[in-house]
């Protein structure tokens, strides 16, 4: 079955650039579903953050979208994040999620184990 | 944006209990709403998508019921696996956005 894997640096400075990479194995990424990312930071909620179709289509909240871009590796079956700017408000546990594609909302059915991304000089 | 309310915030049950679980649409999702499980430094699992729908492999004590502004979830007898925090999520409209969590946990 379809797994997803997080991977990035734990620490980033302020102002600086977060990156995630999340690999997908047992499955193609250029299958029919989007590719998204959600954050948790430490004792709050769930923020979705965006996502990506193999295609290259993206959809990103608005909240966070002057500072976010997501794409996509065909070659290495992964998708990534980038989040710039980053202060305090950006630490939190990042989770990449699955969500098919359809007529309907199936959910977000797969999810990597998330990834501590602490923002902190 | 379309606000996610949840109530209560939070619950305490014994085994064996009925727990219920509301959440609330900002306007009408029809349907396009999940609910999902999660369990203290866990990822989120999926429990119920398309308001009604049992995902696969999950225990059919949990159900789901709603459309358009209020939905619930309900467990029909509480198992010790259950104790964990649940949201909803709604998918009609971007951004999508979860609803603030419902912690439920042992009496």
């Amino acid at each position: 079955q379809v797994q997803l894997q997080e991977s990035g640096p734990g620490l980033v400075k302020p102002s600086g650039t977060l990156s995630l990479t999340c690999a997908v194995s047992g499955g193609s990424i250029s299958s029919s579903n989007w590719w998204s990312w959600v954050r948790q930071p430490p004792g709050k909620g769930l923020e979705w953050i965006g996502e990506i179709y193999h295609t290259g289509s993206t959809n990103y909240n608005p909240s966070l979208k002057s500072r976010v871009t997501i794409s996509v590796d065909k070659s290495k079956n992964q998708f990534s994040l980038k989040l710039s700017s980053v202060t305090a408000a950006d630490t939190a546990v990042y989770y990449c999620a699955r969500r098919p594609d359809g007529e309907s909302y199936y959910g977000m059915d797969v999810w990597g184990q998330g990834t501590t991304v602490t923002v902190s000089s | 944006d379309i606000q996610m309310t949840q109530s209560p915030s939070s619950v305490s049950a014994s085994v064996g209990d009925r727990v219920t679980i509301t959440c609330r649409a900002s306007q009408d999702i029809s349907n396009w709403l999940a609910w999902y499980q999660q369990k203290p430094g866990k990822a989120p699992k999926l429990l119920i998508y398309a308001a009604s729908s049992l995902q696969s492999g999950v225990p059919s004590r949990f159900s789901g019921s709603g459309s358009g502004t209020d939905f619930t979830l309900t467990i029909s007898s509480l198992q010790p696996e259950d104790f964990a925090t649940f949201y909803c999520q709604q998918a009609h409209s971007f951004p999508f956005t979860f609803g603030p969590g419902t912690k439920v946990d042992i009496k």
